[in-house]
């Protein structure tokens, strides 16, 4: 149990196009999901959080008009990265809650996006 | 303000030895706990959580992790690392309820 799935797992992009990324939780309903960067060697940086049905809250220094976080269902948030640079380039990994227990956290396998 | 120092960036360990990794938490009231391991170009796997109770915890994969509130840390620990345990460890750190706050990692080379 407990399954996030990452969509797609791998993806690359000329500059200055979108990119949307999808995060599922397949077993469970996730109230909550959470966008993370994370550059080579580094620890995860936590970009946003989502509640189903309502905006998104993002963390200080991230662009909301730059990365667009829809979470319209219980099972589905999407990430889009809108007019991609290569600064963009990066591993984004989405996390997901059920609720009852808001700390715990299960991740997906992450997306590899790379900017040309 | 909550903080999480994994001191050792990187380590490595000869297959069959007994492997720390250390982990110190900043935090105001006792935190909620974790450690997760991640493969090459993979998510995270839970590998243990302390919330309350018996300061020793025990997760998979044969790791445990110990809470220590006056050294305001929580080591992991295996007693023999199999060639598999190689990977990137992160600790984080989280209030009931509030956002986690990741360490930096900890690289795990497993030597033959």
């Amino acid at each position: 149990g407990a399954v996030v799935s990452q969509h797609p797992s791998r993806v690359i992009c000329k500059s200055g196009t979108s990119v949307k990324i999808e995060c599922r939780s397949l077993d469970f309903q996730a109230t909550t999901m959470f966008w993370y960067r994370q550059f080579p060697k580094q620890s995860l940086m936590l970009m946003a959080t989502s509640n189903e049905g309502s905006k998104a809250t993002y963390e200080q220094g991230v662009e909301k008009d730059k990365f667009l976080i829809n979470h319209a269902s219980l099972t589905l948030s999407t990430l889009t990265v809108t007019s991609a640079h290569p600064e963009d380039s990066s591993f984004y990994i989405c996390s997901a809650s059920p609720g009852d227990s808001y700390n715990e956290q299960f991740f997906g396998p992450g997306t590899r996006l790379t900017v040309l | 303000a909550q903080s999480v120092t994994q001191p050792d960036i990187h380590i490595t360990v000869s297959e069959g030895a007994s492997l720390e990794l250390r982990c110190n938490y900043s935090y105001g009231a006792t935190p909620y706990l974790f450690w997760y391991v991640q493969s090459p170009g993979q998510g995270l796997q839970l590998l243990l959580k302390y919330f309350s109770g018996d300061t020793l915890v025990q997760g998979i994969k044969g790791f445990e992790a110990e809470f220590k509130r006056s050294q305001s840390s929580f080591n992991l620990r295996k007693p023999s690392v199999h060639w598999s345990d190689a990977a990137e460890y992160f600790c984080a750190v989280g209030p009931p309820g509030g956002k986690l706050q990741f360490g930096a990692g900890t690289q795990v080379v497993v030597t033959p």
